[in-house]
């Protein structure tokens, strides 16, 4: 069975300042792994991915995420926070043998 | 979120009642997928479509049944709808096989009173 934790209910951080939200997987077999971004009252909109090949990942609105094997890890980051970036974030994985597992959410909050 | 639709955006309904949610995409894709999104619950998978008439069950399926006469329409029916069923319910086409994001429409905010 595959299974996506995100440990934090809700991230705080001040516009300018870096931001990192967490993912850690289980999977067998290779992991394939997805952000999206959820602003209220909207779906889901992709991030960005990885599949295979670099560990680092850009993705869409400045965002880039990190895939950490050995920890079993994806976390999302942003260099310098946005207010506008404030929105609930799902990491979710797929082994390529099943459907897409998400996690339950992480609520961001970028402070002025 | 192009080119998809949910109908209806909301709805409010009795136990016992049936409910057909219906999810057009206008992108041709062969995957789509019902989920139901609940606080502390994330997104759920309901049923989904491999291609016309090829279903399969998700994670929640009890209660719900799908139907995919067309590419770009999948149904979502609540055969008798209950309480527990007050969600929001999103469909999400897929541009190709696992390795391809989803695409999610607006979502449909149903209501069993």
């Amino acid at each position: 069975a595959q299974s996506v934790a995100q440990p934090e209910d809700q991230v705080n951080v001040a516009e300018g300042n870096p931001l990192t939200v967490k993912c850690t997987y289980s999977v067998s077999g290779n992991p394939y792994l997805f952000w999206y971004v959820q602003y209220p009252n909207r779906g889901l909109q992709f991030l960005l991915k990885y599949i295979t090949g670099d560990n680092l990942v850009k993705g869409s609105y400045g965002f880039e995420a990190e895939f950490n094997k050995s920890q079993t890890s994806f976390h999302l980051k942003k260099p310098s926070a946005l207010v506008s970036d404030s929105a609930l974030y799902f990491c979710a994985v797929n082994s390529g043998y099943s459907t897409l597992t998400f996690g339950k959410g992480t609520m961001l909050l970028v402070s002025p | 979120d192009a080119g998809i639709t949910q109908s209806p955006r909301h709805k409010v309904t009795e136990t016992g009642t049936p409910v057909t949610l219906r999810c057009h995409q206008t992108e041709n894709h062969r995957y789509m997928y019902w989920y139901r999104q609940d606080p502390g619950h994330g997104l759920r998978l309901i049923h989904y479509s491999y291609g016309v008439k090829d279903t399969d069950k998700g994670e929640v399926s009890d209660g719900y049944s799908v139907s995919r006469s067309k590419t770009e329409d999948f149904l979502l029916t609540l055969e008798s709808a209950t309480s527990s069923q007050t969600s929001v319910y999103f469909c999400a086409p897929q541009g190709g096989d696992y390795r391809y994001e989803q695409y999610f429409g607006p979502g449909t905010r149903l209501t069993v009173t």
